[in-house]
């Protein structure tokens, strides 16, 4: 069983469509992540959370540290929302630890 | 400001030859990360440098790799006898502190296509 699993690892959406990721994770962290991944490859940070809830425009990541698990939520989602978006979790060590990654296609 | 830089973009090597790639940090940011991403895989996390502390290599996947930070700055991640199993998209990645616990800027990466 992989430390990070994200849920789906597919999710086509249309749109305007409010949409969610998952995310759980079975360790102990310092901090988890969500990283957003566009076609070209470049990765941008998109949250970095330990408690509650963030919120960037129109996206909104949440955590719930007792049951180790996190989502990130798209409201009227784009087709340049389309992309790959990686949750990771820090721990104690030095290391960041991945999921593998949701690919969301937005369809006009 | 500019943000973390990474050099070359693109690679190709034949195997059996050494390559170095190069990571140009944020300035004044303390950790820099080496991350690998295999064609259709997820981040891998390669070795990690934090200020003035002994590096964390507990990612690196053999001998052949390896990676220096001079001066608390710029990072080369040296890969030598290259396979072909090294072909990947090279990332790296500074943040203001370590241990995961920081926000990390990436760099565009450097494309390894060893022939």
């Amino acid at each position: 069983k992989n430390e990070v699993e994200q849920s789906p690892q597919n999710l086509t959406a249309q749109e305007g469509e409010f949409i969610t990721i998952n995310c759980s994770y079975s360790v102990g962290i310092s901090a988890l992540h969500w990283l957003q991944q566009h076609p070209g490859g470049g990765i941008v940070s998109l949250f970095m959370l330990s408690s509650g809830k963030k919120k960037h425009g129109r996206l909104i990541a949440t955590i719930n540290i007792q049951e180790k698990h996190s989502s990130l939520h798209i409201t009227a989602s784009h087709p340049r929302d389309s992309a790959v978006y990686i949750c990771a979790v820090g721990t104690s060590g030095s290391r960041l630890t991945f999921g593998e990654g949701t690919q969301l296609t937005v369809n006009p | 400001g500019a943000g973390v830089s990474q050099s070359p973009s693109n690679k190709v090597t034949e195997k059996g030859k050494d390559v170095e790639l190069r990571c140009d940090p944020i300035s004044g940011h303390t950790a820099l990360y080496w991350y690998r991403q295999s064609l259709g895989q997820g981040l891998e996390f390669l070795i990690y440098f934090q200020g003035n502390s002994a590096p964390d290599k507990s990612g690196l996947p053999s001998d052949r790799f390896s990676a220096e930070r001079t001066g608390g700055s710029v990072s080369t991640l040296t890969i030598q006898r290259t396979q072909q199993e090294d072909s990947a998209v090279y990332l790296c990645a500074s943040s203001l502190g370590g241990q995961g616990a920081y926000e990390q800027d990436f760099g565009p990466g450097t494309r390894l296509t060893v022939t």
